[in-house]
């Protein structure tokens, strides 16, 4: 069975610099899709960014971007540059390939991240 | 801009009581999900439907019924709500090709 750990529960940083958020999952399928979402204080959840298990470069969207060591079964968040309104809850969720396109993700229990002037 | 809407966004419900959640897609898609989140928890599927008029249950379907009636359509059924059944509740949605899922704003869900 599929399984997504977060290990941080919370992280604090200052405004404008770079945090790192850490995610490791369990698979059996060769073929698996990897994800960030962001909940944010009103409980909106918001895609981010995705990753391909087949794919070697790392995603990358905006001042989001991923750091995939595959070997490691590990999908880390970076975010560059945080802003105020990066402050939320971050979840990262994975899809595995297979037979069954439809279904659903495995998340994680997320990593409150606040940022501070 | 794709679209999910969650009705109600709350509800009170009385134990024993039968609740159901609504969910409408204007996005077109095959792909629809239930999931809940528990207080500091992260998000767990309870039932999902890739097509009209068909179900299939998720990790933790006990207590739970859905029904698709049509594409845009998908409900979640508690006929019998229980204490532990308070939740937030998200509905989700998805195309075949799978690149982003889009969420609800959630239904807040307390039985008392």
């Amino acid at each position: 069975a599929q399984k997504v750990t977060q290990t941080q529960t919370s992280i604090s940083v200052v405004e404008k610099t770079t945090v790192t958020m850490d995610c490791v999952y369990e698979t059996r399928d060769s073929s698996y899709f990897l994800f960030w979402y962001k909940q944010t204080a009103s409980g909106e959840i918001v895609f981010l960014i995705r990753q391909d298990s087949y794919k070697k470069e790392n995603a990358t969207v905006g001042h989001y971007s991923l750091n995939f060591q595959k070997p490691k079964s590990s999908i880390g968040l970076i975010i560059t540059a945080t802003q105020i309104e990066d402050s939320a809850v971050y979840f990262c969720a994975m899809r595995e390939g297979g037979n069954n396109y439809a279904q659903g993700l495995t998340f994680g229990l997320g990593t409150r991240v606040s940022v501070f002037p | 801009e794709a679209a999910v809407t969650q009705s109600p966004r709350s509800k009170v419900a009385v134990t024993g009581g039968k609740v159901t959640l609504s969910c409408h897609q204007t996005n077109n898609h095959d792909y629809m999900y239930w999931y809940r989140q528990d207080t500091g928890h992260g998000l767990r599927l309870i039932h999902y439907s890739y097509v009209a008029d068909s179900t299939e249950k998720g990790d933790i379907p006990d207590g739970y019924k859905a029904s698709r009636p049509s594409q845009e359509n998908f409900s979640l059924i508690l006929e019998l709500a229980s204490l532990s059944q308070t939740a937030v509740y998200f509905c989700a949605s998805r195309d075949r090709e799978g690149t982003e899922v889009f969420f609800g704003k959630g239904t807040r869900l307390t039985v008392v």
